[in-house]
């Protein structure tokens, strides 16, 4: 299958820092991914969907000024948490869905696990 | 996207088959099964999706009730490494439409 791949892995920041995660769809193009958190114990729940050359649209409750979605090509997106506190601190996940030709189902990067301390 | 419903857990044996129900009883004639599973501490992993057909790959089984009300994922012969949480999501197969992720079921595979 296609392969997305995100980075870092792993991150530890302080509190009030900002942090930046990479998607990437390295082998299709992507002209939509998706955001999610996963806190633990429980189900993925979608945060925002990113749109390649346009604003992200992002699910109830999730502050898009605090989650700054920039998909600035067709197999790059990034997530950046910015001003972290603890709170945020979960396991985030991308998805792109590769296109007609690959069967539209939806490939996920590695997860980040972000703890802010 | 129709809702789904699965037992959260179940068990089974190594090298015996283990078998994943999911009731989707409000689908629609466009949405199609697809499953996913999660290994602990990674992203969900494609495993199978199908419209109406049962469909077969090299990981898994997909049977769907004629009504298409109901399905079951099929692993043919468990090994220790399938021991993950599997989703059932139905959803329009279009390319800008997310997965909507419900519980699951977490499948423990023992020896």
């Amino acid at each position: 299958g296609a392969v997305v791949s995100q980075h870092p892995s792993r991150v530890i920041c302080k509190s009030g820092t900002s942090v930046k995660i990479e998607c990437r769809s390295l082998d299709f193009q992507a002209t939509t991914m998706f955001w999610y958190r996963q806190f633990p114990k429980q189900s993925l729940m979608l945060m925002a969907t990113s749109n390649e050359g346009s604003k992200a649209t992002y699910e109830q409750g999730v502050e898009k000024d605090k989650f700054l979605i920039n998909h600035a090509s067709l197999t790059l997106s990034t997530l950046t948490v910015t001003s972290a506190h603890p709170e945020d601190s979960s396991f985030y996940i991308c998805s792109a869905i590769s296109g007609a030709s690959m069967g539209t189902e939806a490939f996920f990067g590695q997860g980040t696990r972000l703890t802010v301390v | 996207d129709a809702k789904t419903t699965q037992p959260p857990s179940m068990d089974c044996a190594e090298g015996r088959a283990a078998n994943l129900p999911c009731n989707h009883s409000t689908i629609s004639g466009n949405e199609y099964v697809y499953w996913y599973r999660q290994i602990h501490s990674q992203g969900p992993q494609y495993i199978i999706h199908g419209l109406k057909n049962n469909e077969t790959n090299e990981m898994a089984s997909l049977i769907i009730t004629e009504d298409r009300k109901s399905s079951t994922l099929i692993l043919p012969h468990a090994t220790l490494r399938d021991t993950a949480v599997y989703y059932c999501i139905v959803r329009v197969n279009n390319a800008g439409n997310m997965l909507t992720f419900g519980g699951g079921t977490r499948l423990m595979v023992k020896p």
